[in-house]
């Protein structure tokens, strides 16, 4: 199955400054996936991201907010720009591996 | 637009018991669905992927199953251990390559 490693695994930002999360993945893959966990929620996926296209973004979420990189098909970055209090969350990668997809250990971003 | 949703949202039991965990989704049209576990402030671990046309999954003391028409799946742990404790998190797939759909989670804790 794929492995993910991903980075930061924590971070403490102070706001207005930006945080980029990368995603290495031992194989390629098609497409990769970003999710936000909220404090006391479940996953919600921020957008879905295919190597050589942009990011195709869910409804709430917007790439100047959170830019990503796909530039090839082993790798991708999220970036969490002028931060806020509110974008304190768990952020998670995934991808497709061969039983079933995979997530990174995700990045805890807390913003001050 | 698919909802996915699981009871009981939290569950406290002793040691050696075996247990359930339910999962229901609105829109039966699903690709797979996965069971994930997550513990406190960490990332997923995959537990067991079951796609659309089979019933259930077994791994050693999980075993998963679908009913995809009643749109509903089940988590079973035999003889639980306080390493079970955790967060355990149901997810379906309505195409393949796209992404998760996610329920809230079933806060687990099992006590020694």
């Amino acid at each position: 199955s794929a492995v993910i490693s991903q980075k930061p695994s924590r971070d403490i930002c102070q706001r207005g400054t930006s945080l980029t999360i990368q995603c290495q993945v031992d194989s390629q893959v098609t497409m990769m996936f970003w999710y936000r966990q909220q404090p006391g929620q479940s996953l919600t996926l921020i957008a879905t991201a295919n190597q050589g296209s942009e990011a195709t973004y869910e409804s709430g979420f917007v790439i100047d907010k959170f830019p990503i990189s796909r530039p090839n098909l082993t790798f991708s970055t999220l970036t969490v720009s002028n931060m806020s209090p509110e974008d304190s969350s768990i952020y998670l990668c995934s991808a497709e591996g061969t039983h079933g997809y995979t997530f990174g250990s995700g990045t805890r971003l807390t913003v001050v | 637009k698919q909802e996915v949703t699981q009871i009981p949202a939290a569950l406290s039991v002793p040691e050696g018991e075996n247990l359930v965990l339910n999962c229901s989704f609105t829109d039966s049209a699903i690709y797979n669905l996965q069971w994930f576990r997550q513990d406190p402030g960490k990332g997923l671990t995959s537990l067991l992927l079951i796609q659309s046309s089979q019933r259930e999954q077994t791994s050693g003391r999980l075993n998963a199953s679908l009913d995809k028409s009643s749109g509903r799946s089940t988590l079973y742990i035999a003889a639980s251990q306080p390493g079970d404790s955790a967060t355990y998190l149901c997810a379906v797939m309505r195409r393949y390559g796209q992404n998760f759909v996610f329920g809230p989670g079933t806060r687990l804790s099992v006590l020694p």
